[in-house]
């Protein structure tokens, strides 16, 4: 069946690059997006690429999408300590309007 | 501009009592609508969702129901809370391709 894997955490200083990684098993997925939830809020999208592409890039974001390996990746560049949450990995099938959900990295900011 | 109203933000409630959570959508019409819970601050679990008026499909089996009285307002209900029923419960709407945007959440404490 469909599934969508991440690490659970992530650490990095302040100013260093995040990346976190994520993988699915779905090859007919049309969209992949990127969420990002902060403490006791709902999630927020912050980006989504196509899967026809390959590289979207959005300010401090690159997403990058390896389509064979069925790898999804989002590069935070400048990590700010505004971005410590929990960033959640999703795709969309064709076949229906839902999203496959992975189970979310917590992103933590060392001083 | 499209958006998304959930409340009550907050609820504690005993256990045995009735439980009716609402959402609302505005600025567009015949969104897909869906209740995730999110226990323990981590994964999303799909409770339900709506593609029309009166059209809802569950998840998994649970002392929960939803229902859509009017194309853009979500209802989330129980007759009798349990204590599993605890957790974060969060709304959302989607227009296909353009994934979810969600409610704010509301946090649910039964005791």
């Amino acid at each position: 069946g469909e599934d969508v894997e991440q690490s659970l955490f992530l650490s990095v200083r302040e100013g260093d690059s995040s990346v976190i990684n994520c993988t699915y098993t779905d090859s007919s997925s049309t969209y992949l997006y990127w969420y990002k939830q902060e403490p006791g809020a709902g999630l927020q999208l912050l980006t989504y690429i196509f899967s026809n592409m390959d590289m979207k890039q959005d300010q401090r974001l690159t997403v990058l999408l390896n389509k064979k390996d069925k790898h999804l990746s989002l590069r935070i560049a400048d990590t700010q300590t505004g971005d410590s949450a929990i960033y959640f990995c999703a795709e969309s099938v064709a076949s229906n309007y839902q999203l496959i959900w992975g189970a979310g990295t917590k992103l933590i900011i060392k001083p | 501009s499209q958006t998304i109203h959930q409340w009550p933000a907050t609820l504690v409630q005993p256990v045995g009592s009735p439980l009716s959570l609402e959402c609302t959508v505005e600025g567009t019409s015949n969104p897909n609508l869906y209740w995730y819970r999110q226990a323990a601050g981590r994964g999303l679990q799909l409770l339900f969702y709506s593609v029309g008026i009166g059209q809802i499909s569950s998840e998994v089996p649970q002392n929960l129901s939803a229902s859509r009285p009017q194309d853009r307002q979500f209802i989330l209900s129980s007759k009798k809370l349990l204590l599993s029923d605890s957790g974060f419960y969060l709304c959302a709407w989607s227009v296909w391709g353009y994934g979810y945007t969600f409610g704010s959440g509301t946090r649910l404490t039964v005791v």
